[in-house]
């Protein structure tokens, strides 16, 4: 079973613009991972958040987390062809077992 | 510094065999998670090893087992393919210890049934 949804499903946006993931997940958690999936390939790790941290930069990524809603958001700022992708949240709710959301697919059309 | 390998890339089997899948850990990682990903979902964890032995395990029926070797690198096996079985099979690397390590995911094997 998966303990995220992600929400949208599917997102198409012009090069430039940002893009705003979200994550919703039901059990409490340690940390939450975003990753990056390009054509059905291995998950690349972007950013973890610790469940006492609430926002968090790593260069173009913006992740907030919100324990009480149980949810996170990502943000990705002035998009690129090259973010082109499926992106997946991940919950770690103890022993690095991650619980992977269904995921959204990014288009970011040029 | 060489990251999560894994072999075969791709495996066309028939139902009913048996398949083995080989996943090497990120150097200096201790700890080998595998994961089930069927088209157009996210994975679904299988179970964990961790010093040779399984440490955690997802819903996964007895058909899938594992191991880990002394040099920390696992196997995956499943028998009595069924077409359900027909995914990508990630294996996820990392360093146990009780704080929050990013997992780093090998490309996959592409395991087709039919």
């Amino acid at each position: 079973s998966q303990q995220g949804e992600e929400d949208p499903q599917a997102l198409s946006i012009q090069e430039g613009e940002n893009a705003t993931m979200n994550c919703s997940y039901k059990t409490s958690i340690n940390n939450l991972q975003w990753y990056r999936q390009n054509s059905g390939r291995g998950l690349v790790h972007l950013i973890l958040i610790r469940s006492n941290e609430r926002e968090k930069h790593s260069g173009r990524l913006r992740v907030t987390l919100d324990t009480s809603k149980k949810s996170s958001s990502l943000l990705i700022t002035a998009s690129r062809a090259a973010d082109t992708a499926s992106y997946f949240c991940a919950t770690d709710s103890g022993g690095n077992k991650l619980v992977f959301g269904a995921g959204t697919i990014l288009r970011v059309k040029s | 510094d060489a990251g999560v390998t894994q072999s075969p890339t791709h495996l066309i089997k028939t139902r009913g065999q048996q398949v083995t899948l080989r996943c090497s850990p990120k150097s200096g990682h201790d700890t080998v998670s595998w994961y089930q990903q069927a088209l157009g979902q996210g994975p679904q964890f299988i179970f964990q090893y961790y010093e040779e032995e399984e440490r955690q395990r997802g819903n996964f029926p007895d058909r899938f087992s594992g191991h880990q070797f002394p040099n920390y690198s696992s196997e995956l096996n499943v028998n009595a393919l069924l077409l359900g079985d027909s995914a990508l099979y990630l294996c996820a690397s990392s360093l146990a210890g009780l704080a929050a390590y990013e997992q780093y995911f090998g490309p996959g094997t592409r395991l087709t049934v039919t």
